[in-house]
């Protein structure tokens, strides 16, 4: 079974700070995706990357960087926290074509 | 029209009854669709792909209606561990890799 681990299952940080919040996949998949989940608002995609070193933006990329340097890492960044971006964040990653996506456990970020 | 779009519910179904959800997407080239399984304060797990022809999993049966647009999720003799929220997945603008989810259906199965 393919493995998508993130390396905080809970993370609490205070605004402004740089938060890291990385993402592993062990099933050689090329394509890497980031989303946070908010209540009432569903899945949102925040950035995706489809090769090594690509990214694109998603629906709310405001706030938000990625960095894809190995093909099995994605990493998010927020740059400088905010109470808003307090959320559950979902990595996830695919092969493509019907087999859909396999998510991470996700990190439950409180910004405070 | 919202892209991906299902009754956010509640459901609330007694056990050993059969429920069906929908889901409409707008977007007419769209190639690949999906349900996903969500329990409270985890992550969502792929509970079906849905193919042209229809599929059955076990109790789990996955409709896909092109004509119309929508499609659709039938769980048979519902269990207590059924209790979930089902979201429904359609790629969409015809790529296969990326993937639009709607907000989900919940459900609550009755003892």
């Amino acid at each position: 079974d393919v493995k998508v681990t993130q390396s905080s299952r809970y993370l609490v940080k205070r605004t402004g700070e740089k938060v890291f919040l990385e993402c592993v996949q062990d099933m050689d998949h090329e394509n890497m995706f980031w989303y946070r989940q908010d209540p009432g608002l569903g899945l949102r995609l925040i950035y995706f990357s489809y090769d090594v070193k690509m990214k694109e933006k998603g629906d709310i990329p405001e706030g938000y960087s990625v960095s894809r340097e190995k093909k099995e890492r994605f990493s998010l960044i927020l740059e400088s926290a905010s109470t808003n971006q307090t959320s559950m964040y979902l990595c996830a990653s695919s092969l493509g074509g019907l087999g859909g996506y396999t998510f991470g456990s996700g990190t439950r970020l409180t910004v405070v | 029209r919202k892209e991906v779009e299902q009754d956010p519910g509640p459901f609330n179904v007694p056990e050993g009854a059969t429920v069906a959800f929908n889901c409409t997407y707008s977007n007419s080239a769209s190639q690949s669709f999906f349900w996903y399984r969500q329990d409270c304060r985890k992550e969502p797990k792929l509970l079906m792909s849905v193919y042209s022809s229809g599929n059955e999993d076990g109790r789990f049966t996955a409709q896909l209606n092109r004509a119309s647009q929508y499609i659709s999720l039938l769980i048979r003799d519902s269990k207590l561990s059924d209790s979930a929220t089902y979201l429904c997945a359609v790629n969409m603008f015809g790529r296969d890799d990326k993937i639009i989810f709607g907000k989900g259906t919940r459900l609550h199965i009755l003892p």
